[in-house]
């Protein structure tokens, strides 16, 4: 089984500034992470994702996330926001074993980027 | 349709009532989940259909839910005899295969009074 934890359930932020989205996991078994986005009354969008490889994973949206094993967490970090980052960022494991997109979630960030 | 389609999008409930909730999935995707999303959570797996097979069920919470894909596109969430914690957003989505990018519908908002 597998656990999500995200620290922060709010982040007000100005526009500009770096923000920093805490995410760990708990897990027995090897994981795929993911980080999604969901824009207010839109579905969830895939933002990025480490499946293997390099550890630092990027969006084409200026975020970036990266995997650290021995603390298992995947923080996700943009060093400049905008207001259209104004959302929920949910953060998520996969056990590589099972089928891909059985997903455990975190409960989510919400992020509020101020003028 | 161009992406995941649900409906409702709202559904408010007597206690007691059913209610069917419905998937359209992205023509063609082999994968269909469904997750829980109750207010302040992340979402939470309930089910998973590959085509018509449903392979995984262990997130119902009750025998009160059902889902099925009978011609392996559209889905149906039943919950029967609903009850005040069922009220939460039902999110279904969908993908190519089981490990390919997976597509989530608006999701059904049901309000259990």
């Amino acid at each position: 089984a597998q656990s999500v934890t995200q620290l922060d359930s709010q982040v007000p932020v100005f526009e500009e500034a770096p923000v920093e989205l805490r995410c760990n996991y708990s897990s027995s078994v090897s994981v795929y992470l993911f980080w999604y986005v969901q824009y207010p009354n839109q579905g969830l969008q895939l933002l990025l994702k480490y499946l293997s490889g390099s550890t630092l994973v990027e969006s084409i949206n200026g975020f970036e996330a990266e995997f650290n094993k021995s603390q298992t967490s995947f923080h996700l970090r943009k060093p400049s926001v905008h207001i259209s980052d104004t959302a929920e960022y949910f953060c998520a494991v996969s056990d590589k074993r099972a089928a891909g997109n059985k997903l455990t979630f975190g409960g989510g960030t919400r992020v509020l980027v101020k003028p | 349709g161009a992406g995941v389609s649900q409906s409702p999008r709202y559904k408010v409930a007597k206690r007691g009532q059913d209610v069917a909730l419905r998937c359209d999935p992205i023509s063609g995707h082999v994968s269909l989940f469904w997750y829980q999303q109750a207010l302040g959570q992340g979402p939470e797996f309930l089910t998973y259909f590959q085509n018509e097979a449903q392979l995984d069920k262990s997130g119902l919470p009750s025998d009160r839910f059902f889902a099925e894909r009978p011609e392996g596109s559209v889905s149906t969430l039943k919950i029967q005899r609903t009850q005040q914690e069922d009220s939460a957003v039902y999110l279904c989505a969908s993908s190519l295969g089981t490990s390919e990018k997976l597509f989530f519908g608006s999701g059904t908002q049901l309000s259990v009074l």
